[in-house]
């Protein structure tokens, strides 16, 4: 079956700008996460969704991350006015049920890269 | 401060040969979780770790929880080149998060 999706694969943009990333979760996956992966690094939790409702943002690094799944499905994190240490691997990861007990099934990431 | 610490960070190896990956973390926490990752690709669940000594094996791999060291094991048996990856351990600590390794950079040269 289709496994977590997520586009741009690629994206590159200049200081200043603003981004969005979506992922498209498994159907009928009631968890949503992202994470930060920076080069030789762990991924790094950023938010957690269930359903549409956001239960935690305490990862996001500043008040320019956001994200949101409005009707419980694709998501979109968007960080505005980028910077160059915004540049790193944004990973989604989607798992069947509530919180716990269960294993993250991550999609390919969105390399973004900040010049 | 909550760390998750993996060794070694880079390991190359034999085929044909046995070793261990090791990950202390430093809370308290029953549940475990360890993934693949090859380059440029996305992170594969290998194991679900959930209770104090419980060990899972698939294939050449075996993992094991030790609660009470708060330490897991990753354990290769006669490696073989297509286990060549990055392995990670990720720990539930609660609030809806996992906090990860760094990863462990493993290389098998036939």
């Amino acid at each position: 079956g289709a496994g977590v999706s997520q586009s741009p694969r690629y994206k590159v943009a200049k200081r200043g700008q603003d981004v969005a990333l979506r992922c498209d979760p498994i159907s009928g996956h009631v968890s949503l996460f992202w994470y930060q992966q920076a080069l030789g690094q762990g991924p790094e939790f950023l938010t957690y969704f269930q359903n549409e409702a956001q239960l935690d943002k305490s990862g996001l690094p500043s008040d320019r991350f956001f994200a949101e799944r409005p009707e419980g499905s694709v998501s979109t994190l968007k960080i505005q006015r980028t910077q160059q240490e915004d540049s790193a691997v944004y990973l989604c990861a989607s798992s069947l049920g509530e919180w716990g007990n269960q294993p993250q099934h991550f999609g390919d990431g969105t390399r973004l890269s900040i010049l | 401060e909550l760390k998750v610490e993996q060794n070694p960070l880079f390991l190359s190896m034999q085929e044909g040969k046995n070793y261990t990956i090791y990950c202390n973390y430093s809370t308290t926490s029953d549940r475990l979780y360890w993934y693949r990752q090859d380059p440029g690709k996305s992170l594969e669940s290998l194991f679900v770790l959930l209770s104090n000594g419980a060990v899972k094996q698939e294939g050449r791999l075996m993992a094991s929880l030790d609660t009470k060291a708060r330490l897991s094991t990753l354990h290769i048996t006669a490696a073989v080149h297509d286990l060549s990856a990055t392995y990670f351990c990720a720990v539930d600590v609660g609030n809806y998060q996992l906090i990860w390794g760094a990863g462990t950079k493993l290389i098998i040269k036939p």
